[in-house]
Formats: C-alpha cells, sequence, structure tokens
C-alpha cells in the first residue's frame, strides 16, 4: 500500500462548480498534513496546512479524520485559475526527523 | 527574500553520461531536500540533508546518485551513468528545519535519451 493515496484524476469541472479531493495515509504516527499546488511545468507551492479542527481559507476548505487516516480539500467556486495538479502531503516523524511524502496528484482542470 | 535557486533549468544527455545540479536554498534554511519527480507521478524523496548531514537517503539509488551539501549551504546532487528512467525534473526545496513549510526551486528538468 502506497503511504499517502489521492483519488485518480483528472477531474473536469464547469467554472462555479464545487469539488472534493479525498487522500488517505497509511502511517498513523503522520503528524501534519498540507496541500501543495502544482501548475504545469511549475515547482510544487503550499496551497494551505491542514490542521486537525478543519481549516477554511476563501473558496478552500481542508478537513482531517485522523481515525479514518483521510484528508480532504473542497474547493467553492472554482474559477479557471484553479486548474492545477493538487498534492496530498504527509508529515512523518520517524527517526528524529521530519519527513514529507506526496501522493501523486490530482488533476483539476477547469473549464468554461 | 530570494528563493531556492536551481541549475542548470533543462540537460539533456545520453545514457551511461554524468550530470550534476546545484541548489543553492533559502537563506538560513537548515534543512534542505532534492525530490525527483517523474511525468504524471508526486514528488519521490532522493536524500534530506540537515545542515551538512544526511538524515534520510533511502530512496537514492546510491549506485549511481551521489549528493553533498558542504559548508551546510548549497548542495549538488550527481547522476553517473544516467539511465533513461532517469529522465525526470529533480527539484530542490529547503526549509528552516525539518518539519517547516518547505520552499521548492523552479526544477532541473533532466532528458536522458
Amino acid at each position: 500500500r502506497k503511504e499517502v493515496e489521492q483519488d485518480p484524476g483528472p477531474f473536469n469541472v464547469p467554472e462555479g462548480a464545487t469539488v472534493a479531493f479525498n487522500c488517505t495515509y497509511s502511517n498513523s504516527a503522520s503528524q501534519s498534513f498540507f496541500w501543495y499546488r502544482q501548475d504545469c511545468r511549475k515547482e510544487p507551492k503550499l496551497l494551505m496546512s491542514v490542521y486537525s479542527s478543519g481549516n477554511e481559507d476563501g473558496r478552500f476548505t481542508a478537513q482531517l479524520n485522523r481515525a479514518s487516516q483521510y484528508i480532504s480539500l473542497l474547493i467553492r467556486d472554482s474559477k479557471l485559475s484553479d486548474s492545477a495538479t493538487y498534492l496530498c502531503v504527509v508529515n512523518m516523524f520517524s527517526g528524529g526527523y521530519n519527513k514529507l511524502i506526496f501522493g501523486a496528484g490530482t488533476r483539476l482542470a477547469v473549464h468554461p | 527574500e530570494a528563493g531556492v535557486a536551481q541549475s542548470p533549468r533543462y540537460k539533456i544527455i545520453e545514457k551511461r553520461q554524468s550530470v550534476a545540479f546545484w541548489c543553492n536554498p533559502i537563506s538560513g534554511h537548515a534543512t534542505l531536500y532534492w525530490y525527483q519527480q517523474i511525468l504524471g507521478q508526486g514528488p519521490k524523496l532522493l536524500i534530506q540533508f540537515q545542515n551538512n548531514g544526511v538524515v534520510d537517503d533511502s530512496q537514492l539509488p546510491k549506485d549511481r546518485f551521489s549528493a553533498e551539501r558542504l559548508k551546510g549551504v548549497d548542495s549538488t546532487l550527481k547522476i553517473q551513468p544516467a539511465k533513461l528512467e532517469d529522465s525526470a525534473v529533480y527539484l530542490c526545496a529547503s526549509s528552516f528545519t525539518s518539519g517547516n513549510t518547505i520552499y521548492f526551486g523552479e526544477g532541473s528538468w533532466l532528458t536522458v535519451v
């Protein structure tokens, strides 16, 4: 089983739609969680951290379910500019240091 | 604030040749990472440095890949000899310390023919 698994893409949605991405992780010792965004042929950039109580940043909402080892990202009112690959990232503490593990990413295409 | 700098941006080499990538992290960042990203996949950690010491190189193909971070600042990643399957983007990233937000460079795109 992969350490971080994401919904297969691509997701093709019209502008204004709400879309949700899911991610599961295998290591229950994982400590912190993030969503990164990667535009085509660009480097990944931090979109938002995921907190235990859930958190929102504008149109983006991230949620964490530690019991089910599950993370989600909800995007409301999709914009054309949201088209990108969304990477689920899990931080594991092991051997005295933190290690970030990336999922394979879910591709989102927003069309007019 | 200057970001993570990488060079070269693009490199095409023949299989069995060697290549080296250079990375300059954000000033003051103790942790430096090299990730390999193959098209359609997420970044895979190759090696992680804390200052100038290696803390994780479990996924580094040590028969052909090597990396160093002398003086705890700049780093180089070398591949020798290259294989076709090494074609990928090599992303350098840094963070203030492990566990903090990591910032990526623009990547070095390698094509092995």
